[in-house]
């Protein structure tokens, strides 16, 4: 089955209002990141998290080990939030990274 | 900004013939990777390579080939392409000889006729 789950599979969010992603594993894992894919396809690295929480501008990442989960918090969401929410885990060199399917996050005014 | 740089980002072709993409990194990394983003978005590992070291992911056609002239290169070969290969390529880079931290570039999208 798939090693990375990611909920939910997709969001509606009126800007302003707060969304929590939450990625769970089910490998044990040497680090986890979080990616941002713009609708057209490039991706952009929020956070390389192998532990603990991160911040950076509006969002918060949190890396529960023990637990085999991550979430991507989103405070005070804006339209260009709009788009893709990938969870990756590397967990062995030689498989590279594996992703998860995504939230797709969709934000209105 | 982009640091990760992918040519050609779009190609259209037909079954058979032979498609390279190119990939060059700016960022003194020293491995590099090549990625396929399916139509379900799934995306999945191809290539690793690292000082010369090449890994493979086994389900990887052999009709696909890496190839590097240096560590900032990595370009992608497809040798015979068939409808399945229609995709999103995706090159990255990271530091070291671990995954660490992963930078992609803007994907090449290979459309199969």
């Amino acid at each position: 089955g798939q090693q990375v789950q990611q909920s939910p599979a997709s969001l509606v969010l009126q800007e302003g209002e707060n969304a929590e992603l939450q990625c769970n594993f089910s490998t044990s894992l040497n680090s986890m990141q979080w990616f941002y894919q713009r609708p057209g396809g490039s991706l952009v690295s929020l956070f390389y998290n192998p532990s603990g929480t991160k911040h950076s501008g509006r969002l918060t990442s949190t890396t529960v080990i023990k637990e085999r989960r991550s979430s991507l918090h989103i405070s005070s969401s804006q339209t260009t939030d709009s788009g893709t929410y990938l969870c990756a885990l590397d967990h062995n060199y030689a498989q590279g990274l594996t992703f998860g399917l995504g939230t797709r996050v969709s934000v209105f005014p | 900004e982009t640091a990760v740089f992918q040519t050609p980002n779009y190609h259209v072709t037909q079954v058979g013939n032979e498609v390279s993409f190119n990939c060059k990194q700016t960022l003194g990394h020293d491995t590099m990777y090549w990625y396929k983003q399916d139509s379900k978005k799934l995306l999945k590992i191809m290539f690793s390579y690292n000082n010369k070291q090449l890994i493979v992911n086994e389900t990887v056609p052999r009709r696909f080939s890496p190839q590097s002239s240096d560590k900032a290169h990595l370009n992608l070969r497809i040798k015979s392409v068939e409808p399945e290969d229609s995709a999103v390529y995706l090159c990255a880079s990271s530091l070291g000889a671990g995954t660490g931290q992963l930078y992609f570039g803007e994907g090449s999208k290979l459309t199969v006729l």
